[in-house]
């Protein structure tokens, strides 16, 4: 099974800061690399999908980037509501849609 | 508009049974790949079972033999069925629709049903 790994595994940061999230396959996935924002008490929301392409009604201020085994999740200026989790999530082997374990986005 | 409500969470005593559903409206259940996502409390994400628009259908090690998923197409409803379950099955339980056009991403999620295993 493909495993994936995400970095780190939190993160404190201001409003108006860039951030990046890391993620890593054990193997290569291709594009197939997907993140999700989830919120408190909240279902998981696409941001990026095929590792860089924006999701219909998401701000611009989300980037993703990457193939292969290693994928980046840009925020290029937090605002208040970006503060949250975020998981990558591996679509190559499908049936196995292997999640990251998480990276919880924190105001410091 | 897509939306996707499950229903049929609760509490259950460890070796029992459960049926989750989720309705669907906006789209057709069996054109599209469906999935059931887990996630216990406080923890990740765990990706729980897949039918394909062909009807194949694929389960994580830790449900197989345990779980069926299913649909209704007249009902335009996906089901999970969960028999013998365990205390480490309790989590809210997500359905999502994969885009199998694109790169399979789950593009719609439900709001989540709470299913407690627990004596």
């Amino acid at each position: 099974d493909i495993q994936m790994t995400q970095s780190p595994s939190s993160l404190s940061a201001s409003v108006g800061d860039r951030v990046t999230i890391t993620c890593r396959a054990s193997q290569s996935i291709r594009s197939f690399l997907n993140w999700y924002q989830q919120r408190p008490g909240k279902a998981p929301k696409l941001l990026i999908y095929a590792a860089s392409s924006l999701q219909s009604g998401v701000p611009s201020r989300f980037s993703g980037s990457g193939s292969g085994t290693d994928f980046t999740l840009t925020i290029s200026s937090l605002q208040p509501e970006d503060f949250a989790t975020y998981y990558c999530q591996q679509s190559y082997s499908t049936p196995l849609y292997t999640f990251g374990q998480g990276t919880k986005l924190e105001i410091k | 508009e897509v939306q996707l409500v499950e229903s049929g969470g609760g509490l259950v005593q460890p070796g029992g049974s459960l049926r989750l559903s989720c309705a669907a409206s906006g789209f057709t259940v069996s054109s599209n790949y469906m999935t059931w996502v887990r996630q216990a409390p406080g923890k990740g994400l765990e990706w729980v079972s897949v039918i394909y628009t062909g009807g194949t259908t694929h389960y994580a090690d830790s449900v197989k033999g345990r779980f069926t998923i299913s649909r209704d197409n007249s009902k335009n409803t996906l089901y999970l069925q969960m028999n013998s379950l365990r205390a480490e099955d309790t989590a809210v339980y997500y359905c999502a629709r994969a885009d199998d056009s694109s790169a399979y991403e789950l593009d719609y999620w439900g709001q989540g049903t709470l299913v407690t295993v627990s004596s």
